[in-house]
């Protein structure tokens, strides 16, 4: 049974607009979430996490916003650029195993130029 | 030095041979951990070694057998698999094994078995 969820495959999006990618996830335990990054060939790169007890994390052009009563995430960027084009991945874990995390199935972003 | 590395890259095995998969991390990370990955499928958890001991067993068959012999070295040794048992295998390391830290995942090895 899949607790983290990303409904949608795949995003393309213009190069300098926004991008959104949506998490939702089924365990009122999770507590902690990250997205990472992924290019092929090579391993999940981690990006941007949030704790619970916050609801908007920025890095830069990253921000994730949690709504904990939707249980839903979601990751923007904004502007979007070419090299931003991979496949994002959205994790959750809790507290009482914090490093036992549960990943979504992967949203593929294409900017296109 | 924050980098994952993972060998071989590409590996074929029959089902009556052994192997093993190597990841080796110089981070410093007191922390370990297997994945395994299907096509079109998330990352799901196998092992987590957590200052050199086995914390998490996802129940995962006999036939994987996890090794940390050192910090900076953990293995995954290969016997009697299954067809279905081809993915792409991921190792990552983290700083502690608690919440907060982020993991670092290698390339992953592709793994066919025939």
């Amino acid at each position: 049974d899949q607790q983290v969820k990303q409904n949608s495959p795949s995003l393309s999006v213009q190069e300098g607009r926004i991008s959104i990618l949506n998490c939702d996830y089924t365990n009122s335990m999770f507590d902690y979430f990250l997205w990472y990054k992924k290019y092929p060939a090579e391993g999940p790169t981690f990006l941007i996490s949030i704790s619970s007890i916050k609801d908007k994390n920025e890095d830069g052009r990253f921000t994730v916003f949690l709504n904990k009563s939707a249980k839903h995430l979601s990751l923007h960027i904004v502007p979007s650029q070419p090299g931003d084009s991979a496949v994002y991945f959205c994790a959750a874990s809790k507290g009482n195993t914090g490093n036992q995390f549960y990943f979504g199935t992967g949203t593929s972003l294409t900017v296109i130029p | 030095d924050t980098e994952v590395t993972q060998t071989p890259k590409h590996l074929v095995m029959g089902m009556t041979n052994k192997k093993s998969l190597k990841c080796e991390q110089h981070m410093g990370h007191r922390a370990m951990y297997w994945y395994k990955q299907k096509a079109k499928k998330p990352p799901e958890l196998m092992f987590v070694y957590s200052y050199e001991k086995l914390s998490i067993n996802e129940s995962v068959p006999s036939r994987f057998s996890p090794e940390c012999p050192n910090s900076s070295l953990l293995n995954l040794h290969l016997h009697a698999l299954q067809p279905e048992d081809s993915a792409l295998y991921l190792c990552a390391s983290s700083q502690g094994d608690g919440r907060g830290y982020e993991q670092y995942f290698g390339p992953g090895t592709r793994l066919t078995v025939t």
